[in-house]
């Protein structure tokens, strides 16, 4: 079974552009979670989308964005870029991600982003 | 606020050299802490979770432990093909959803 899987692999974008990145949660998997990591640093907690409904939402702008398709698939957009918008992206699935389960969040390759 | 800190930032070891990374956090009730591994450019793997305090769980060379404010993955007779940065991970009881609150993570260099 393949794993999570996002697209594109690296991205590179100018300050004010527009930038959506997509991910495919593990076949299955109904939850999507959001995460940006900065070089040297942990992930950082975006969103998490269950059943195409927001379940979550880190300290992050307005200028991203999320939504969850029927598939379950999801898209992150991020507007009017900026300079420390650059790292990467990463994208996590699970299966249920309700508050009572007990359940791993595993991760696809990421997207790397770099503004210039 | 939940908070996890990681130590040490980076170690190097020599092959066969067994050592422990530690993980502090702070949360109002936990969930879940998390163990993953991450390759340079590539997206975290998972590794360990453990739910309550003097659970362990191995895998090969690595034991993770949880008390009630740390745990720890012992690497046991290391070899170079362990040399990765380790992440460490809580969730909260209290969260509506699954968010992971990581700490920077131990970049583990270990030499032939």
């Amino acid at each position: 079974d393949a794993g999570v899987t996002q697209s594109p692999t690296h991205l590179i974008k100018t300050r004010g552009q527009q930038v959506t990145l997509r991910c495919s949660p593990i076949s299955g998997h109904k939850s999507v979670s959001w995460y940006q990591q900065v070089l040297g640093q942990g992930p950082q907690f975006i969103f998490q989308y269950y059943e195409k409904e927001e379940r979550g939402r880190g300290n992050f702008p307005d200028r991203f964005s999320a939504r969850q398709f029927p598939n379950y698939s999801s898209e992150l957009n991020v507007n009017a870029l900026l300079l420390g918008d650059s790292a990467l992206y990463l994208c996590a699935s699970s299966l249920d991600g309700t508050p009572i389960a007990k359940e791993t969040q595993y991760f696809g390759p990421g997207t790397r982003l770099l503004v210039l | 606020e939940d908070q996890v800190t990681q130590s040490p930032e980076a170690l190097r070891l020599q092959e066969g050299e067994s050592s422990s990374l530690n993980c502090s956090y702070t949360v109002s009730g936990l969930r879940g802490l998390f163990w993953y591994r991450q390759d340079p450019g590539k997206g975290p793997e998972f590794l360990f979770t453990l739910y309550s305090a003097g659970e362990e769980k191995e895998k090969e060379r690595l034991k993770a432990t949880l008390t009630k404010k740390e745990s720890f993955l012992h690497i046991t007779a290391p070899k170079p093909e362990d040399s990765a940065t380790y992440l460490c991970a809580v969730q909260a009881l209290y969260n509506a959803g699954n968010m992971l609150t990581f700490g920077g993570g131990t970049r583990l260099m270990v030499k032939p």
